[in-house]
């Protein structure tokens, strides 16, 4: 089935102990984005992969990293988390190259930090 | 800067129609497009339009696109419970992928 798997789909956690979320996808997408999700905000955009080792950053890329030495993966690390960076996270992967391009997307990641 | 905007709430009552606008501002998008967020769950792809189009329908829904005003509009015919969710709008960007997302509009759906 084709999918992107999120891990953890919920973490608590403390300030300052890094963490970081796991992002695979099975369908071979060149393209991998991360978001994040807050009441009244929408979906905001951290950081993304245009394909292995070419990261970019979004429109909220401040305190978070990302890598990318495989095409399936992406995780997203907070290296030192603070409570501004409570909450919902998301990622997605396309195709690149195919109009119309449809994101698909993980089911959630839920971070709180403390 | 690329922007997208709609209304953060709308609440029918089932079976009338849902009509949920947007407005965006990059005029060279070529595709626009309408995903949807059920409750605990990621994003998908509800419906898009190309940009030289005015009207596209699937079933229930209809897209209206009026490229002169930048606006884009989403209507559910014969709007149902399990149609409540949040509807995002959204544009493509200017790198290849990239989706400039409205806040979403959330959909209540009152029996």
């Amino acid at each position: 089935e084709a999918q992107v798997t999120q891990n953890p789909r919920y973490l608590i956690t403390v300030t300052g102990k890094k963490l970081t979320v796991t992002c695979s996808q099975n369908m071979n997408h060149e393209y991998m984005s991360w978001y994040r999700q807050d009441p009244g905000l929408g979906l905001r955009q951290i950081y993304y992969s245009m394909n292995v080792e070419v990261t970019d950053k979004g429109d909220v890329p401040e305190g978070y990293k990302v890598s990318r030495k495989e095409k399936r993966n992406f995780p997203l690390i907070l290296e030192s988390p603070s409570p501004n960076q409570t909450s919902l996270y998301f990622c997605a992967s396309s195709l690149m190259g195919r109009e119309p391009g449809e994101l698909f997307f993980g089911e959630g990641s839920r971070l709180t930090v403390l | 800067g690329e922007d997208v905007e709609q209304s953060l709430f709308l609440s029918v009552r089932e079976g009338d129609s849902s009509v949920i606008n947007c407005t965006y501002t990059d005029s060279s998008s070529t595709y626009l497009y309408w995903y949807k967020q059920e409750p605990g769950a990621g994003l998908q792809l509800l419906t898009y339009i190309f940009s030289n189009m005015d009207m596209k329908q699937d079933q229930r829904l209809t897209v209206l696109l009026n490229k002169k005003d930048k606006h884009l509009s989403l209507r559910i015919a014969d709007t149902q419970t399990g149609d409540s969710a949040i509807y995002f709008c959204a544009e493509s960007g200017g790198s290849q992928g990239n989706l400039i997302f409205g806040k979403g509009t959330k959909l209540s759906v009152k029996p």
